[in-house]
């Protein structure tokens, strides 16, 4: 199971950190990603990191705006997100990869969604 | 970045017919794709991989080819549940990219 939490409203430029909790299989073992679907659009992978946290990876869009990280003692995966902007709002996913790959490739289970709003 | 671009955008069917969707990237991708089906409010469900390798669980109605750089999803006999959006998405390179999604709707 993956159970993301964190998401709410927030102004422009402002900061704001996802949760995701793991359940049923060995988190630390799976590579994870942040994957996200504005109202109405379509799916965008945002960021991914490999299981053993060592390996990071960001959407152009994101760099150096937000931060992927794992606690794998706590098997939960998170999302620092600063400086938000309009176009950051949808829904977030935490997604994990099928295989035993270091990089994410393809999800094999998805978590619910958490919804980020980000507006004046 | 891989662009990955579906066709149709959205479509009308029947009940029991059959249905394709395909899926072209940008440049050759080998077999490095997979195909998700989503419903309104709901995550993603993984349904294709490897471009044509069925996920444990889903039904055989669904099946995919393809390598390089054209893809296809077919339905073999549409049911009621498949009425959805499907995306198709490469992960030869990163970042992984999406396609912009086909919604299946009910004729």
């Amino acid at each position: 199971q993956l159970l993301e939490s964190g998401g709410g409203l927030v102004q422009p430029g402002e900061s704001l950190t996802l949760s995701c909790a793991a359940s049923g299989f060995t988190f630390s073992s799976y590579a994870m990603s942040w994957v996200r679907q504005a109202p109405g659009k379509g799916l965008e992978w945002v960021s991914g990191i490999s299981g053993s946290g060592g390996s990071t990876y960001y959407a152009d869009s994101v760099e150096g705006r937000f931060t992927i990280s794992r606690d794998n003692s706590e098997n939960t995966l998170y999302l620092q997100m600063s400086s938000l902007r309009a176009e950051d709002m949808a829904v977030y996913y935490c997604a994990k990869d099928r295989s035993l790959a270091s990089s994410w490739n393809v999800a094999d289970f998805w978590g619910q969604g958490t919804l980020v709003t980000v507006s004046s | 970045a891989i662009r990955m671009t579906q066709s149709p955008s959205s479509f009308s069917a029947s009940t029991g017919d059959r249905v394709t969707i395909t899926c072209r990237a940008s440049q050759g991708i080998s077999s490095y794709l997979a195909w998700y089906q989503q419903k309104p409010g709901k995550a993603p469900k993984l349904l294709i991989y490897a471009a044509s390798t069925l996920q444990s669980g889903v039904p055989s109605r669904f099946s995919a080819s393809g390598s390089g750089t054209d893809f296809t999803l077919a339905i073999s006999c549409l049911q009621s549940e498949d009425f959805a959006t499907y995306y198709c998405q490469q992960y030869y390179s990163y970042p992984p990219m999406f396609g912009q999604g086909t919604k299946v709707e009910i004729k």
